[in-house]
């Protein structure tokens, strides 16, 4: 286990649903990221909160709304998804600043999200 | 732009065939180079960090090195368990990570 977890690991819901992905972090570490992977596309980063302060949006549709209440727990709310949102939404967390930081981030094992 | 650009797209291997994959990259300003590992369904693994070109770090089958322009991901005498999609990333000065699409590795024993 890599320190990050997520919740749930599947989720299938429909256009009109509102559903939450949670993550948490184990690690002490004071950014978080959400990214979204499709199949045979590079990872894609969504959100990043450093010091549990938005700092990118990578100009993700409103549909998606991330919220960051301490810097161990991130969570990503869904609504009025469309079918081409299904991907596997991966959740990291890494250190960012100091001397000596390998700044690597560490993933957790995903949420596999269908929408239909 | 930050661009990552992995080669092949996918390699099968026979067990104990050793080959290499490659990450070739452009960056404004290098802070590190991460190689990972992502078995299907799992979110990625670390593997290594890269940060200045000449740097080699290994782990068990697999040596990472690093020149200015790429970096290379050698797999000496693979086993079934090396199987898995290797992911190339790299980091800027302001921290953003950007990913390439990934190397899936096939190793048949």
């Amino acid at each position: 286990e890599t320190g990050v977890t997520q919740t749930p690991r599947h989720l299938v819901m429909g256009m009109t649903n509102k559903k939450s992905l949670k993550c948490e972090q184990h690690l002490g570490h004071n950014a978080m990221y959400w990214y979204k992977q499709s199949a045979k596309k590079p990872l894609e980063l969504m959100f990043v909160y450093n010091f549990k302060e938005q700092t990118e949006n990578n100009s993700v549709p409103s549909r998606f709304s991330p919220e960051c209440p301490n810097s161990s727990h991130l969570f990503l709310h869904l609504h009025t998804l469309q079918p081409e949102d299904s991907a596997l939404y991966l959740c990291a967390s890494s250190q960012i600043g100091g001397t000596g930081s390998s700044y690597e981030q560490y993933f957790g094992p995903g949420t596999r999200l269908t929408v239909t | 732009e930050d661009q990552v650009t992995q080669s092949p797209e996918a390699l099968r291997l026979q067990e104990g065939e050793s080959s290499s994959l490659n990450c070739s990259y452009t960056v404004s300003g290098l802070r590190g180079l991460f190689w990972y590992r992502q078995d299907p369904g799992k979110g990625p693994e670390f593997l290594f960090t890269l940060y200045s070109a000449g740097e080699e770090k290994e782990k068990e089958r697999l040596k990472a090195t690093l020149t200015k322009k790429e970096s290379f991901l050698h797999i000496t005498a693979p086993k079934p368990e090396d199987s898995a999609t290797y992911l190339c990333a790299v980091q800027d000065n302001d921290y953003k990570l950007s990913f390439g699409a990934g190397t899936t590795v096939t190793v048949r024993a």
